[in-house]
């Protein structure tokens, strides 16, 4: 049974440019949640994906986007990336009946220079 | 807004022991879930333990137990018999239930515990 999978694993960007961070969900899963997690902190949520529809969002701005494909995986896309947007980047599934129950990826670590 | 704290960073006890980590909470729902994720080095959160707000029975998993106290919103994580694979970053989370406006997991800053051979 594959678990949560997140692609790549580590990325290096410039100010000003754009990244987009994938992920797979565990298999029999059809929602997806992203969060960030900078040094030291907990993770913060990002928004989540249900139905190919962003279905909640948290504190973060427009700048954060995602996507939702047809066989439930996702996509987050940041653009205009800020040194402060350096961080590990974790995505979670679960199951719209026991969407509580999160299960994260090893997460994509990225590096805004 | 609900709000996540975790007063130890870091806690540091001998294999076999059995350590308690803290976490407090603070929200005006009635029903929500709580949760530890562990983190070790490899960065992949692994959920430990949830327990439902409104089940009075603390939730148990194996070593790992809560003792859930909601009127003082306290959610501590024992761990019994400690192992060296039990060297993480434990996350204490909240969340309110899905479609009452849930807006995904609340962390706590996390408890660094290592344990020592």
């Amino acid at each position: 049974d594959a678990g949560v999978t997140q692609s790549p694993t580590h990325l290096i960007k410039t100010r000003g440019q754009q990244v987009t961070l994938r992920c797979s969900p565990k298999s029999g899963h059809d929602t997806v949640s992203w969060y960030q997690q900078a040094l030291g902190q907990g993770p913060q949520f990002i928004f989540q994906y249900y139905e190919e529809e962003e279905r909640q969002r948290g504190n973060f701005p427009d700048r954060f986007s995602g996507h939702q494909f047809p066989n439930y995986s996702s996509e987050l896309n940041v653009n205009a990336l800020l040194l402060g947007d350096s961080a590990l980047y974790l995505c979670a599934s679960s199951y719209r009946d026991s969407e509580e129950t999160q299960y994260f990826g090893p997460g994509t670590r990225l590096l805004v220079l | 807004a609900q709000t996540v704290t975790q007063s130890q960073p870091e806690m540091s006890v001998q294999e076999a022991e059995t350590v308690t980590l803290s976490c407090t909470y603070d929200t005006s729902e009635n029903n929500y879930y709580l949760f530890w994720y562990k983190q070790p080095p490899s960065r992949q959160m692994i959920l430990v333990i949830r327990q439902e707000a409104y089940k009075q029975q603390n939730a148990t998993e194996n070593r790992f137990s809560v003792n859930f106290q909601k009127a003082a919103k306290s959610f501590s994580l024992k761990i019994s018999d400690s192992q060296l694979g039990d060297t993480a970053m434990y996350f204490c989370a909240f969340m309110k239930p899905p479609g009452g406006g849930a807006d995904g997991l609340t962390f706590g800053k996390g408890t660094h515990l290592i344990i020592q051979p």
